[in-house]
């Protein structure tokens, strides 16, 4: 159980394009979705959490007008980086929170490079 | 404030040798959660253990180990026989209870050589 599904595993993006990051939980249905960062050779970060149907909350230094997400579904949350930088390049990962499983499951990870 | 530190940015071992990671964290939360990762090189995550606060008991998967200390704030991390599979970036975590979100270690990148 637990699955997570997200795409694209990799996106190269030109300067002031918009690039979607979809996440999906394929077998089990996510109330919570928390969206991380991870810079080169650093940790990871959490950007963001959203619930289903509401707005999501962003941590301190995170533009919540750059990084859009939508949790429409219980199934399904999207992260749209919008305007993309080249200090935007980061691998991207969600984790949905899938009821007590408290194994935090993570997608595969999305790598974005914008040039 | 939750904080986990990895005091160890790189460890480089000869295969067959034990190699233990140290994670060392802050919470104000009596009920809280540690994990550790697995980051391979493609990038993935890779659970590998969840510890809850009350649950002190050291445990054993193969040739992976844990050591749980309250005492000390710590969550080591012990790989027996290491295998150049293993070389890898690993990563402590905490979780305070309600919080849900996890706070990540600043990662030890552990190589494995043959």
């Amino acid at each position: 159980g637990a699955v997570v599904s997200q795409h694209p595993s990799w996106v190269i993006c030109k300067s002031g394009t918009s690039v979607k990051i979809e996440c999906r939980s394929l077998d089990f249905q996510a109330t919570t979705m928390f969206w991380y960062r991870q810079f080169p050779k650093q940790s990871l970060m959490l950007m963001a959490t959203s619930n289903e149907g509401s707005k999501a909350t962003y941590e301190q230094g995170v533009e919540k007008d750059k990084f859009l997400i939508n949790h429409a579904s219980l199934t399904l949350s999207t992260l749209t980086v919008t305007s993309a930088h080249p200090e935007d390049s980061s691998f991207y990962i969600c984790s949905p929170r899938a009821g007590i499983n408290y194994g935090y499951t993570f997608g595969s990870g999305t790598r974005l490079t914008v040039v | 404030a939750q904080k986990v530190t990895q005091a160890q940015t790189e460890i480089s071992v000869v295969e067959k040798e034990d190699v233990t990671l140290d994670c060392v964290y802050e919470t104000r939360d009596t009920t809280y959660y540690l994990f550790w990762y697995k980051q391979p090189p493609s990038g993935e995550l890779v659970f590998l253990i969840r510890r809850n606060s009350f649950d002190e008991q050291n445990e054993i998967s193969g040739r992976y180990s844990w050591n749980f200390q309250k005492s000390t704030s710590s969550f080591n991390f012990t790989i027996t026989a290491s295998q150049v599979v293993d070389s890898a970036v690993y990563f402590c975590a905490l979780s305070e209870e309600g919080a849900q979100k996890l706070v990540f270690g600043q990662g030890t990148r552990l190589t494995i050589n043959p």
